[in-house]
């Protein structure tokens, strides 16, 4: 499968508090994006990493990619409760990609 | 900016009907997706046009056909709906290109088949 595989599948944490989510995927890849899901709504996305990036920051998010390992991370720092959605790892191998279940993560205020 | 508008938003159909999901989006993207969400099984891609004129099938295009009329516009047709498509439809698109954008999703068509 060339989906991501997201874990936990579930996260409930405070406000303030960091959230750390991790992706798995299988196969090679040319970059891999990280979106978020309010309930109800479309996805949105968050962040793309190229396959040659080990890094990426973006206001309150920072992503990381290893390839060996075929894992990406995504942190948020200094949650709130907006924050609370479900969050998708996507990686992709050619024109399309392939996304996971999903993160549901809980921001309690 | 409307992004990627789909319609209608809600639909119940009865086993065996027909019907036609829209997806339009104005962002002038070359690419552009139809998945379905399903509780427990993530988003799983149905079909995709890489660009205008091309269509191509993805994990379930099983019951679906697709056509992209234009750059803009890219619709799902079920033919004879059934109550394992029950599910939430998005359509998204994207540039194509590597300039790091992703998808750009509409907000869903909730479909029920009874």
């Amino acid at each position: 499968s060339q989906q991501g595989e997201e874990d936990p599948q579930a996260l409930s944490i405070q406000e303030g508090e960091n959230a750390t989510m991790n992706c798995s995927y299988k196969t090679s890849i040319n970059n891999l994006q990280w979106y978020r899901q309010n309930s109800g709504r479309g996805l949105v996305h968050l962040i793309l990493i190229r396959s040659n990036e080990r890094e990426k920051h973006s206001g309150r998010l920072r992503v990381t990619l290893d390839t060996s390992k075929k894992s990406s991370s995504l942190l948020i720092t200094a949650s709130r409760a907006a924050d609370t959605a479900s969050y998708f790892c996507a990686p992709n191998t050619g024109n399309q990609f392939y996304f996971g279940t999903g993160t549901s993560l809980t921001v309690i205020p | 900016n409307a992004g990627v508008t789909q319609t209608p938003k809600f639909q119940v159909l009865k086993t065996g009907q027909s019907m036609t999901l829209q997806c339009a989006q104005d962002m002038n993207h070359n690419s552009m997706y139809w998945y379905r969400q399903d509780p427990g099984m993530g988003l799983r891609l149905i079909y995709y046009s890489a660009s205008e004129g091309t269509t191509d099938k993805g994990e379930v295009p099983n019951g679906y056909n697709v056509s992209r009329l234009n750059k803009r516009e890219f619709s799902l047709r079920l033919e004879s709906a059934a109550p394992s498509q029950t599910s939430v439809y998005f359509c998204a698109s994207s540039p194509n290109d590597d300039r790091g954008y992703g998808y750009t999703f509409g907000s869903g068509t909730r479909l029920t088949v009874v």
